[in-house]
């Protein structure tokens, strides 16, 4: 079975500092894909990043930062010098490689960011 | 053109009514799909399109009906809905659903609300 798990809900912080969302995945498959997905209130699903399963390798985009291990079973993502334009859901996804469910984004429940001014 | 462009962005409609929610891509992506969101919960699948025919139907109620007149335009035809369908509307797509998959292109969705 496929599962996400973002065990934050909410976290509120103060602009600047550094913040950190959780992601944890289950899948038996070998190849897989994994995503985060930043949702502001206007409602659009916007794409951060797409890692596959085979790619180990963490990644740094500007203020963004991703830390993914297979050992764990987790895809973290770190906004540092986190900005009030950083408020919104972020949700993290997965999708595997396998015939009867390909073509389906296992989705977290998203956690809300709240950046504070 | 790397956008899904989602029409109308709000819609109210009435339980006896019929409405449509289109979505349209030009990106030469051969995988379309509808997701159903509601308020502080994850978005979930309803429908895939691969190559202009349904290969996935999540067990969405016959009150929903997906189109897919050719690979750039996705519809959703809405007739007799319930209160409890009032949700976002995402369309989105992506190149396929098969291997060397690239990520999904998501709409900025409609919100549906039935009254």
């Amino acid at each position: 079975a496929q599962k996400v798990t973002q065990a934050q809900t909410e976290i509120s912080v103060v602009e600047k500092e550094d913040v950190t969302l959780d992601c944890v995945y289950e899948t038996r498959d070998t190849t897989y894909y994994l995503f985060w997905y930043k949702q502001p209130p206007s409602g659009e699903l916007v794409f951060l990043i797409r890692r596959n399963s085979f790619d180990e390798q963490n990644e740094i985009s500007g203020r963004y930062s991703w830390n993914f291990q297979k050992s764990t079973s987790s895809f973290n993502f770190t906004i540092t010098a986190s900005q009030v334009v950083d408020s919104a859901v972020y949700f993290c996804a997965l999708r595997n490689d396998r015939g009867s469910t390909l073509g389906r984004l296992y989705f977290g429940r998203g956690t809300q960011l709240t950046v504070w001014p | 053109d790397t956008e899904v462009t989602q029409t109308p962005k709000h819609l109210v409609m009435g339980m006896t009514n019929k409405k449509s929610l289109k979505c349209e891509q030009h990106m030469g992506h051969r995988a379309m799909y509808w997701y159903k969101q509601k308020a502080k919960k994850p978005p979930e699948l309803m429908f895939v399109y691969s190559y202009e025919k349904l290969s996935i139907n999540e067990s969405v109620p016959s009150r929903f009906s997906p189109e897919c007149p050719n690979s750039s335009l996705l519809n959703l035809h809405l007739h007799a809905l319930q209160p409890e369908d009032s949700a976002l509307y995402l369309c989105a797509s992506s190149q396929g659903v098969y291997r060397n998959f690239y990520g999904y292109t998501f709409g900025s969705g409609t919100r549906l609300t039935v009254v």
